[in-house]
């Protein structure tokens, strides 16, 4: 069965970083695409990032290019997204989740989420 | 990349029939067959329903479906069911690797 674990959140300051792991398993995640998308308290869901299957292609939400940066070690079958310079507004719920398919833009399956809360 | 623009809740009887609206510009919906929508319980990851504006997953109901015009993409409930009460988002690649969700829509069975 697909897995996904999200793991790294907590508690950080305005300005802090934070590295999220998300810990694969059930498939050949080397080759899929990955994503991070959030969803704040009460909100709606948002997109963050996503890469591609051997991490040479990367894309960022406006909203945390230049702050953010999402990795892949295939090798450990995790998928990373760390984060600099957080703003109280990245607070959220962040989940992984792998790409259905290359010919689509949609994602199959979820982890659970690891919590980020940016607050002095 | 804005956020596209679903109702913040609809409601139906069992039985009855709903549609949940989302609509964007033409840099995404209006422009790409890449609308997905998601089932989302409280406390729970979302799920896939639909992608490719109208294609189901296996093991998703025939009773959901999606359609799309112009900018606005759709996705309809038919033979509503208690358990169908949830959060629906829908989602929108945006060109340049990039994808757009909406505000998610609060779906109550009567």
């Amino acid at each position: 069965d697909v897995q996904l674990v999200e793991s790294g959140g907590g508690l950080v300051q305005p300005g802090g970083s934070l590295r999220l792991s998300c810990a694969a398993s059930g498939f050949t995640f080397s080759s899929y695409w990955m994503h991070w998308v959030r969803q704040a308290p009460g909100k709606g869901l948002v997109w963050v990032s996503r890469i591609s299957g051997d991490g040479t292609s990367t894309s960022y939400a406006d909203s945390v290019k230049g702050r953010f940066t999402i990795s892949r070690d295939n090798a450990k079958n995790t998928l990373y997204l760390q984060m600099n310079t957080l703003r109280a507004e990245d607070t959220a719920l962040y989940y992984c989740a792998r790409h259905l398919d290359r010919s689509t833009w949609s994602v199959d399956y979820w982890g659970r989420g690891t919590l980020v809360t940016v607050a002095s | 990349q804005s956020a596209l623009t679903q109702p913040h809740s609809v409601s139906g009887s069992p039985g009855q029939s709903v549609t949940i609206s989302c609509t964007g510009t033409s840099s995404d919906v209006g422009t790409y067959n890449y609308v997905s929508w998601y089932q989302q319980y409280p406390g729970k990851a979302p799920q896939l329903m639909i992608y490719d504006v109208s294609k189901r997953p296996s093991g998703v109901p025939d009773r959901f479906s999606g359609s799309k015009s112009g900018n606005t993409a759709s996705l309809t409930i038919s033979g509503l069911q208690a358990e169908d009460e949830a959060d629906y988002h829908c989602c929108s690649y945006a060109g340049s690797y990039k994808g757009v969700f909406g505000g998610g829509t609060k779906l109550t069975v009567l």
